[in-house]
């Protein structure tokens, strides 16, 4: 099967702009996960989807960013807009129910100059 | 709040050697426990998955084990090769989400 599927896999935009980040989870997943890591720290959790439902979001560090997912398909995920700060490597996971193991996807590496 | 710690941050040892990597969480209220193997520039691997009720988990060279009550999970490689340096990464699964430690970076030398 094909895997968890990410895009694009780096990203330098310039501060003020925004960039959108989508992921394609393995079909069938309706459960989608978000994580990022910042440099020097560990990877953290941002939000999670059941079908299209957020589950929970508690991870989301402000307004600026945005998830979506449509039809309980792919998702993407929106910053606007960009800080420096935001700088680091999304990662999105998917698994077909609660217990199961996650599958990652390669992440996307943003870079905010 | 449940904290994942991996000591040793870094490790380089000779190839051929066996080696342990620890982890270990502050709640033993997990689901399951989960290693992951991140080789630069890549995505994350999953190598072995740990439900609550187990005590290990084995792979081919890789053994790991988990002794929740005492907040613990070590994972094993047998026999290393230059192919397994790389960054492992431990997490436990609390809920619907995973907290992860920082990783070991394990660097095998020829």
């Amino acid at each position: 099967e094909a895997g968890v599927t990410q895009f694009p896999s780096h990203s330098v935009i310039e501060k003020g702009q925004t960039v959108t980040l989508r992921c394609d989870p393995i079909s069938g997943h309706d459960n989608l996960y978000w994580y990022r890591r910042v440099m020097g720290k560990e990877i953290k959790f941002l939000l999670h989807f059941v079908k299209e439902s957020k589950q929970d979001e508690s991870g989301m560090p402000n307004n600026r960013f945005l998830a979506e997912r449509t039809g309980g398909t792919y998702s993407t995920l929106k910053v606007q807009p960009a800080e420096l700060e935001d700088s680091g490597v999304y990662f999105c996971a998917s698994s077909p129910y609660l217990g199961y193991g996650y599958t990652f996807g390669s992440g996307t590496r943003l870079t905010v100059v | 709040k449940q904290e994942v710690t991996q000591i040793p941050a870094a490790l380089s040892v000779p190839e051929g050697e066996n080696l342990v990597l620890n982890c270990s969480f502050t709640d033993s209220a997990i689901y399951n426990l989960q290693w992951f193997r991140q080789d630069p520039g890549k995505g994350l691997t999953s190598l072995l998955l740990i439900q609550s009720s187990q005590r290990e988990q084995t792979s081919g060279r890789l053994n790991a084990s988990l002794d929740k009550s005492s907040g613990r999970s070590t994972l094993y490689i047998a026999a290393s090769q230059p192919g397994d340096s790389a960054t492992y990464l431990c997490a436990v699964r609390r809920d619907d989400k995973i907290i992860f430690g920082k990783g070991t970076r394990l660097h095998i030398l020829p």
